[in-house]
């Protein structure tokens, strides 16, 4: 079975500009969660997605938004990019089948390194 | 929330010794995993465990719930072990909340 994907994978963009990220969780996966790691603050958590609904957020900004599609993948924008928000981002599949995410093992992706200059 | 710290936040090995990683909570977590980060960034999965003993190979983890501590045991550390190891527990808001990490090192 095929892990969980995410493109692109590296991304370089300038401030003010506005940016997309794809993540496709593991098939049959239905819960979907982002996060940020930066060497500052580490791993922590934007948001997750459940069925197409958001489910849980994180305390981040509003410029950081997401989605999830009817077949689960899901994607997070980023507007108004500012130099902080360079970071590594992973995304997160787990079965979730019904249930609280945290019931179930959590994968991640790649992630997809943003460099914002 | 849930606090989730890691001890020793460095540590460097000799190949062929073993070691130990230990995980505090700060509260009750209904998930507890561990995940080696490679030098490109994935977080690999190494365990889930809520609770209990699990081994794999070289590798085997120990939570025990009641007393908000997990441990990961590395035994005969290879230098392919290297990297940063994070432990992290199921919050509230239903996220994984992750420790510092742990950077380990094993020197040929």
């Amino acid at each position: 079975k095929a892990g969980v994907t995410q493109t692109p994978r590296y991304l370089i963009k300038t401030r003010g500009q506005q940016v997309t990220l794809s993540c496709s969780p593991i098939s049959g996966h239905r819960s979907v969660s982002w996060y940020q790691q930066t060497p500052g603050q580490g791993l922590q958590f934007l948001f997750e997605y459940f069925s197409e609904t958001q489910r849980n957020k994180g305390n981040f900004p509003g410029r950081f938004s997401g989605r999830q599609f009817s077949n689960s993948r899901s994607e997070m924008n980023v507007s108004t990019l500012e130099l902080g928000d360079s970071a590594l981002y992973l995304c997160a599949s787990s079965l979730a089948a019904g249930g609280a995410s945290l019931a179930y093992e959590q994968y991640f992706g790649p992630g997809t390194r943003l460099t914002v200059t | 929330g849930i606090q989730v710290e890691q001890s020793p936040p460095d540590l460097i090995l000799q190949e062929g010794a073993n070691s130990t990683l230990r995980c505090n909570f700060s509260d009750s977590v209904n998930n507890l995993q561990w995940f080696h980060q490679n030098p490109w960034g994935q977080l690999i999965n190494l365990f889930y465990i809520p609770s209990g003993t699990k081994q794999n190979g070289r590798l085997s983890a120990t939570t025990v719930a009641t007393e908000r501590y997990s441990l990961l045991y590395i035994s005969s550390s290879q230098t392919t072990d290297s990297g940063v190891y994070f432990c992290a527990g199921g919050g509230s808001q239903g996220n994984l909340i992750f420790g510092k990490g742990t950077k380990l090192s094993v020197k040929p």
